[in-house]
């Protein structure tokens, strides 16, 4: 099945720091989400986003899938960015199960 | 509108006992997944139906673990015996065929004893 690795595993940074996260996936992908798991261990969706660019608020994701990877962007952290963020990605059909990366750990400072 | 509601949000029990894990996806939401998330293993699919109908189950560790969507609005994971190893953060997650975007519930932490 598809591989899905994530760099780095561990990023503590400032408050006001930006920051990138990036995801390399062994496959084609016709579905990939980012997600953010916060310290009370609930998992939301950010971003699905199979290519293209697309951006929330200080957030943004770009996905090359001719390149297999994709990035996460997080400008101005703030100490609530802290948490895991997952790459999850799926090859087959659209709405198949995700396989997740081991996520990057962010740590904001204040 | 309500997200995936899980129950029960904590479950300890002794090795060997039957545990019942359940979810209710969001209204409308046509497919249904279930994760385990482990320090060892990260998180990873079990399974997952769409219209109440298993469509891939090869994440299941073993035939001690089941699954059940016996409607739209309601699933079981069933694991019988459990075992120590079977500790985790099981989570429930949905979504639909026109947008495959998914949302995950809060997800049960099973300890087994």
């Amino acid at each position: 099945g598809i591989q899905v690795e994530q760099s780095p595993p561990d990023l503590i940074l400032q408050e006001g720091a930006n920051s990138t996260l990036r995801c390399n996936f062994s496959d084609s992908v016709n579905n990939l989400q980012w997600f953010h798991q916060n310290p009370w261990g609930q998992l939301i969706n950010l971003f699905y986003i199979p290519s293209g660019t697309k951006q929330n608020g200080r957030l943004s994701a770009t996905t090359v899938a001719t390149e297999r990877y994709s990035l996460l962007y997080i400008s101005s952290s703030q100490t609530t960015d802290s948490g895991v963020y997952f790459c999850a990605a799926a090859s087959g059909g659209g709405a198949d199960g995700l396989t997740f990366g081991k996520g990057t750990h962010l740590i904001i400072q204040p | 509108d309500a997200g995936v509601i899980q129950s029960p949000r904590h479950e300890v029990t002794e090795m060997g006992q039957e545990v019942t894990l359940r979810c209710k996806p969001i209204s409308g939401h046509d497919y249904l997944f279930w994760y385990r998330q482990t320090m060892m293993r990260g998180l990873e699919l079990l399974i997952y139906f769409n219209n109440n109908v298993p469509i891939d189950d090869s994440g299941m560790p073993e035939d001690r673990f089941s699954a059940k969507m016996p409607n739209a609005s309601f699933s079981t994971l069933k694991i019988q015996p459990s075992e120590p190893r079977d500790s985790a953060v099981y989570f429930c997650a949905s979504s639909n065929s026109g947008s495959v975007t998914q949302y995950f519930g809060p997800g049960t932490r099973l300890l087994v004893l």
